[in-house]
Order: structure tokens, then C-alpha cells, then sequence
């Protein structure tokens, strides 16, 4: 695609649910990352996923987090049980190597745990 | 945790005038990066400035980078309204994959 897609947008759930989102990557950038911003912050290392190697989820928060990338494309970041806290922006974002290229962000989806 | 600090936290000039931010990072660096972010969305890429290089342009944009003091400065000329964004460097560590991000300038042009 011509960018990184990012789904949904906004996500308003309650406390105690599960929330799947999703990313699309620039077709062909074999890196993926996922962040988390919380309002007025920087960006928060969650997970990276590189070609088929195994992900490096050091920066996931807790073990509520997870994250898969199928295919080496679409990748899905998975919060089960939300917690307030877990209100932020979430980014994904994609390069084309697995050194520390230039990386190409999608809108992001705004989280809000109620 | 953090590598890079950015100073200051916000900055706020008129339209026409320049706007500086600087970022300060730890570690030894590959590259050092600058972004753009409007309205809490996703971030855009800026410049790229390698270890080896000491200043880079790119239309109004102007880095510098000083490797003995480990630090950074982005000069934006001329400022526009539309510049209005919280601008953030991040530094790639050798022989690693991720970007270290700083808290972010917030940038305000006033017309």
C-alpha cells in the first residue's frame, strides 16, 4: 500500500475487555514496530518484529500485551482485560531493514479504556 | 528509558522567525533522526544526520550534530504556521535496530 494503515482509528472500550488493532505495513518493509504514546509523552517501545526472526517483546508492559504479525505483513497488537491505564495512542510503524532505517508511521489508533 | 533529551519543551515564536530545538542523547549513535507529529498522530520523518556528518539541510531545515557533546539541533528558518507539530529526534545505536526517542518540542507558530 502507499503507507502504513492503521485500524481503527479510535477505540472506546470498557474496562475488563479485550482490544485487538491492527496494522498494515508499507508492502515489502520487513521491519515492524509497535509503540505506545500516552498524551504528552514520547513514544514507548512495545514489540518488533523482523521478517520471520522471533519478535523482541521487551518493551511489551505486561503480559496482557501481545502482538503476531501474519505473514510476514498485517500485524495485530492484542491488550486483553484493558486497564485504564492502558489509555494512550497506539503507533505502528515499518522500515525497510532491520537496521535502523527511517521508519514510516501509520495515523495511529487513539485508545480509550472507559 | 529515555536517550534522548529534548530542550525546550515547548517553544512558541512568530510566524517568519526561526525556531531551534535541540536533543541530547547518552550513548554512542549511527544516526540521529528527526520527526514531526501533528495533533498526536503519526510521526513523519524529517532528516537524517549520520555520526560521521556534522550538518545536513533539507530546504528550511538544518541539523547539526556534535558528537563530542552528544547533541543534536534542529533549526527551522523562516517559520510557517503549518510548522506548528511537536518535532522529536531519535537516535539509532550501532549495530541495533530500534530508534531511542526523546519527549518531543512542542512547537507553536503564532500567525
Amino acid at each position: 500500500g502507499a503507507g502504513v494503515s492503521q485500524s481503527p482509528s479510535n477505540k472506546v472500550t470498557e474496562k475488563g475487555k479485550d482490544v485487538e488493532l491492527r496494522c498494515d505495513p508499507i508492502s515489502g518493509h520487513t521491519a515492524l514496530y509497535w509503540y505506545r504514546q500516552s498524551l504528552g509523552q514520547g513514544l514507548e517501545f512495545l514489540i518488533y518484529f523482523q521478517g520471520n526472526s522471533a519478535p523482541d517483546k521487551s518493551g511489551l508492559p505486561s503480559d496482557r500485551f501481545s502482538a503476531e504479525r501474519t505473514g510476514g505483513s498485517v500485524s495485530t497488537l492484542t491488550i486483553q482485560r484493558t486497564q485504564q491505564e492502558d489509555s494512550a495512542v497506539y503507533l505502528c510503524a515499518s522500515s525497510l531493514a532491520r537496521s535502523a532505517n527511517i521508519q514510516y508511521f501509520g495515523a495511529g489508533t487513539r485508545l480509550s479504556v472507559l | 528509558s529515555q536517550q534522548g533529551e529534548e530542550d525546550p519543551q515547548a517553544l512558541s515564536i512568530q510566524e517568519g522567525e526561526n525556531a531551534t530545538m535541540n536533543c541530547s542523547y547518552k550513548t554512542s549513535i549511527n544516526n540521529l533522526q528527526w520527526y514531526r507529529q501533528n495533533s498526536g498522530r503519526g510521526l513523519v520523518h524529517l532528516i537524517l544526520i549520520r555520526s560521521n556528518e556534522r550538518e545536513k539541510h533539507s530546504g528550511r531545515l538544518r541539523v547539526t550534530l556534535d558528537t563530542s557533546k552528544k547533541s543534536s539541533s534542529l533549526l527551522i528558518t523562516a517559520s510557517r504556521a503549518a510548522d506548528t507539530a511537536s518535532y522529536f529526534c531519535a537516535t539509532a545505536l550501532p549495530s541495533n535496530y530500534q530508534l531511542i526517542w526523546g519527549a518531543g518540542t512542542k512547537l507553536i507558530i503564532k500567525p
